[in-house]
């Protein structure tokens, strides 16, 4: 069945670095969301990418859907002690009659960071 | 708006027992999706219910059940609990349904032991 992987599993920085997490995606997506959970937390929704080629800037998030709509960045720039948890990429796969789908999730980047 | 209410958040059952959760969704959301997050397997889709209707299953043996009610709330059974069923049980709502490019909105959890 399709796949989401995410790479990397795990980053450290200092604060103030820059911060990327990429998805890739074995098949072509409709769409594309990312998902942020803090340490002891549940997953929030930030934002959902749907065009071809797609960048969304939040503040210092930024978002990129690949031109093949297989693959997604996420890019932090000037990272926070806020920026602290796992980040999750999702894209809907379908179930074995082809009819529905479900969100699969990638298993996450965790992101810690040194102040 | 009230968020997605879990309940209950925490529990403790013992091998061979069986286990109820619930979840109420966001008012006017008529998707309600199951999650179960392990830390080794990330995010693993349940199911996925709209208006009543379970519209997706995923790849978890036939001891995990669910239903949804005509108000949208949801349950999700567990029987026969094993030591592996261990985790956090994830509810998320969705004014749309996955196929329709929903966004999750996630409950807070419900932690599940088994001893």
């Amino acid at each position: 069945g399709q796949q989401v992987m995410q790479i990397p599993q795990y980053q450290h920085v200092q604060e103030g670095e820059d911060f990327t997490t990429y998805c890739n995606s074995s098949t072509t997506l409709s769409n594309i969301q990312w998902y942020k959970q803090r340490p002891g937390g549940h997953p929030v929704f930030l934002i959902q990418l749907v065009k071809s080629g797609e960048v969304k800037k939040q503040k210092r998030l930024t978002f990129q859907f690949g031109e093949a709509k297989k693959n997604s960045s996420l890019h932090i720039t000037a990272t926070q002690t806020t920026d602290v948890g796992t980040y999750f990429c999702a894209g809907p796969s379908p179930n074995s009659g082809g009819s529905n789908y479900k969100l699969t999730f990638g298993k996450g980047t965790l992101l810690t960071v040194n102040p | 708006k009230a968020g997605v209410t879990q309940t209950p958040r925490y529990l403790i059952k013992t091998r061979g027992q069986q286990v109820t959760l619930s979840c109420s969704p966001i008012s006017g959301h008529r998707s309600v999706s199951w999650y179960q997050q392990t830390p080794g397997q990330g995010l693993q889709f349940l199911f996925e219910y709209f208006s009543e209707t379970q519209r997706n299953k995923g790849n978890f043996p036939g001891r995990f059940s669910g239903r949804q009610f005509s108000n949208s709330r949801s349950e999700m059974n567990v029987s026969t609990l094993e030591l592996g069923d261990s985790a956090l049980y994830l509810c998320a709502s969705s004014s749309r349904t996955s196929s329709e490019g929903g966004e999750l909105f996630f409950g807070e959890g419900s932690r599940l032991t088994v001893l």
